[in-house]
């Protein structure tokens, strides 16, 4: 059973272009999360998504940013517009359906480092 | 509000040698609480995991302690190995709506030395 995948691993865009995340979700894995992180800082929630809807989107910036997490392929995090201040690297994590127990654990990929120049 | 905090900032110990790191929250309404490890360019690994009536989980050389009256929670790390340099998160969920909200903390970046 692969873990969560995220490609690519590392991405170099320029400033107003637009950045395409992906992230593949463990199999079985029905919910996905993104977060930031930028250098020396922790991790920050950005959206939620279960298969084919946004469940939390209140990390996410109101502009620029958006996600899907369609019924077939991975979920993608798109950035238009890219800023210097996007830099950072973006991660994935994804979870089982919710059993409505207490453990629901999130299992990481790799991460996206995105460099915008 | 909801926050997650984590002391020390950095830690810097000899191999062989224990630490613990702490973590402080405020998280209305509690589910539980995760320690993750982050090596540098990773994402991060689950360590332990406990819910509001466990007071302590071990895996291996870590040892967790979760006191939630007080809501403190501390990784304790024994005989340190160079393997063990990495930045350790804290994260605690809140339960609602059928939902879980995950607050991370900043993390306790540590670095071990021959």
């Amino acid at each position: 059973n692969a873990g969560v995948m995220q490609n690519p691993r590392h991405l170099v865009r320029r400033r107003g272009q637009e950045a395409r995340l992906r992230c593949s979700p463990m199999k079985g894995h029905s919910h996905v999360y993104w977060y930031r992180q930028l250098p020396e800082e922790g991790l920050k929630f950005m959206v939620y998504l279960q298969k084919e809807n946004i469940i939390d989107e209140s990390g996410m910036p109101k502009e620029r940013f958006s996600a899907e997490f369609p019924k077939e392929g991975p979920s993608i995090l798109r950035i238009q517009q890219v800023v210097r201040g996007d830099s950072a690297a973006y991660f994935c994590a994804s979870s089982p359906p919710s059993s409505g127990g207490t453990y629901n654990e999130q299992f990481f990929g790799p991460g996206t480092r995105l460099t915008v120049l | 509000k909801n926050q997650v905090e984590q002391s020390p900032q950095s830690l810097i110990i000899l191999e062989g040698k224990n630490c613990t790191l702490q973590c402080n929250y405020t998280v209305s309404p509690f589910s539980n609480l995760r320690w993750y490890k982050q090596d540098t360019g990773r994402g991060p690994v689950s360590l332990t995991i406990m819910t509001f009536s466990e007071n302590t989980k071990s895996n291996g050389r870590y040892t967790a302690t979760l006191d939630a009256d007080t809501k403190q929670s501390s990784l304790h790390i024994t005989a340190s190995q160079l393997s063990d340099s990495a930045s350790y998160i804290c994260v605690v969920s809140a339960r609602g709506s059928g939902t879980y909200k995950y607050i991370f903390g900043t993390g306790t970046r540590l670095k071990v030395l021959a």
